[in-house]
């Protein structure tokens, strides 16, 4: 069965950069579909980050562009979320998700999500 | 950027009720080549990640309940779930993936 899992650093300081992993086991990244990262804010919006494509191919926010950097490790077959100049704006439970672009970009994979705080 | 709007924000049911809620777009949300409309929905239980309900504004994704009807066109769209049991009390929310992808704030159901 297909599995995500993110992990990070839980507390980030402002104006420093954050880094996620998300591992995937049960499917190879680079055979299909898109990985992506979704946010969710206290108060419950969500906000779709950005994905990395099985080719290797990104597409980010417009909102997040000039922060935002999606890469991969496919021997480790994890990939990666930066964002940089953190600010308490971002405090936000971060999800990694599967997305299928022939059925509209739906999201049928997800992680547990790894909550993460932007704190001096 | 395509906005997405929920309503209600909340709603209050009894098992075994019918409930229908709505979600409507700033922009259309059908692709005129494919003609198939970008919207889909999920479910969000407490402390768990969301869930795929409905994709293609309509159709039910592989093991969801066919008491999960999704509907509309366009930029008129609403989940309706034809028998609400204890299990869907949760947070559902829309998203359009015609341009980007954005979604909605959420529709809380709650049990009365």
């Amino acid at each position: 069965d297909v599995q995500l899992q993110e992990s990070g650093p839980g507390l980030v300081k402002p104006s420093q950069s954050l880094s996620l992993t998300c591992t995937v086991t049960g499917y190879s990244i680079t055979s299909d579909y898109a990985w992506n990262w979704i946010r969710q804010f206290p108060g419950n919006k969500l906000e779709w980050m950005g994905y990395i494509s099985y080719s290797g191919s990104t597409s980010y926010n417009p909102s997040l562009k000039s922060r935002i950097s999606i890469t991969r490790d496919t021997s480790k077959n994890q990939f990666f979320l930066q964002l940089n100049s953190v600010t308490t704006e971002d405090t936000a439970t971060y999800y990694c998700a599967r997305s299928r672009t022939t059925v509209g970009a739906t999201f049928d994979y997800w992680g547990q999500g790894t909550t993460l705080t932007v704190s001096s | 950027d395509i906005v997405m709007s929920q309503s209600p924000s909340s709603l209050a049911v009894s098992a075994g009720e019918k409930v229908t809620m709505s979600c409507k777009s700033s922009q259309s949300l059908l692709n005129s080549r494919t003609r198939k409309n970008y919207l889909a929905w999920y479910q969000q239980k407490p402390g768990q990640s969301p869930k795929l309900l409905i994709y293609w504004a309509s159709t039910r994704e592989s093991g969801v309940p066919d008491r999960f009807t999704g509907s509309g066109s366009g930029t008129d769209f609403t989940l309706t779930i034809s028998s609400v049991q204890a299990e869907d009390l949760a947070v559902y929310y829309c998203k359009q993936s015609y341009n980007l992808l954005t979604f909605g704030a959420g529709t809380k159901l709650e049990l009365k």
